[in-house]
């Protein structure tokens, strides 16, 4: 496709199961980030993969979150045992070197009942 | 460290009025800038950008400004319309190439 694209677009999830989200980036971008957004905040950073490179974990807020990259394209951020906090809007974005902006998916609102 | 923060959380202007939203940012080896619009349940949308080689950087309706000495970034937006509501990032790349972004500024267009 031309853009980014996450699935699902909404998730609603009883507190305590598994969720995979899937991030889709632009095809022949390198860099592929996921970031977390809560009502009305701003954008908190979650993990960036370059290329080969070992990914950057540090804005994970804990060992429930990990994230994988197959084949330097498609990303799963996966919440484990979830918890009502992690209810938010998780976005991916991706970008090449030659071009360092970086285009955004719509997102996966994700609800934690 | 790094941080890039937004001076004001919300700006209203009239329609037709000119808007100007601010963006400090803390780490002076950044060398690339970009500001974002995000409207309602979308995902940030690429709006300018500027590299620090350069002070100002036009482009259709909006202008921006980067003043290095004091680590400083404004979107101007001229002449602005109902659809200018949004929110406004702007974020900035630093050495390990991580896009770093603020906190957001909330623009309302007044009709």
């Amino acid at each position: 496709g031309a853009g980014v694209s996450q699935s699902p677009s909404n998730k609603v999830t009883e507190k305590g199961k598994d969720v995979e989200l899937r991030c889709d980036p632009i095809s022949g971008h390198t860099a592929l980030y996921w970031y977390r957004q809560s009502l009305g905040q701003g954008l908190e950073f979650l993990i960036y993969f370059q290329g080969n490179s070992a990914p950057d974990k540090s804005g994970l807020p804990s060992d429930r979150f990990s994230a994988e990259r197959t084949g330097g394209s498609v990303s799963t951020l996966t919440i484990q045992r979830t918890q009502q906090e992690d209810s938010a809007v998780y976005l991916c974005a991706s970008s090449s070197r030659q071009d360092s902006r970086a285009f955004f998916g719509q997102g996966t609102r994700l609800t934690v009942v | 460290g790094e941080s890039v923060g937004l001076h004001l959380p919300t700006l209203s202007v009239q329609e037709g009025d000119n808007s100007i939203i601010n963006c400090a940012y803390s780490n002076s080896a950044s060398d690339y800038f970009i500001w974002y619009k995000q409207e309602s349940g979308k995902g940030p949308q690429f709006i300018i950008d500027i590299r620090s080689n350069m002070d100002k950087r036009q482009g259709q309706r909006v202008t921006v400004l980067l003043n290095k000495t004091v680590k400083h970034l404004s979107l101007q937006i001229a002449a602005t319309q109902p659809g200018d509501s949004a929110v406004y990032f702007c974020a900035a790349y630093f050495g390990n190439e991580k896009l770093t972004f603020g906190t957001g500024t909330r623009l309302t267009i007044i009709p």
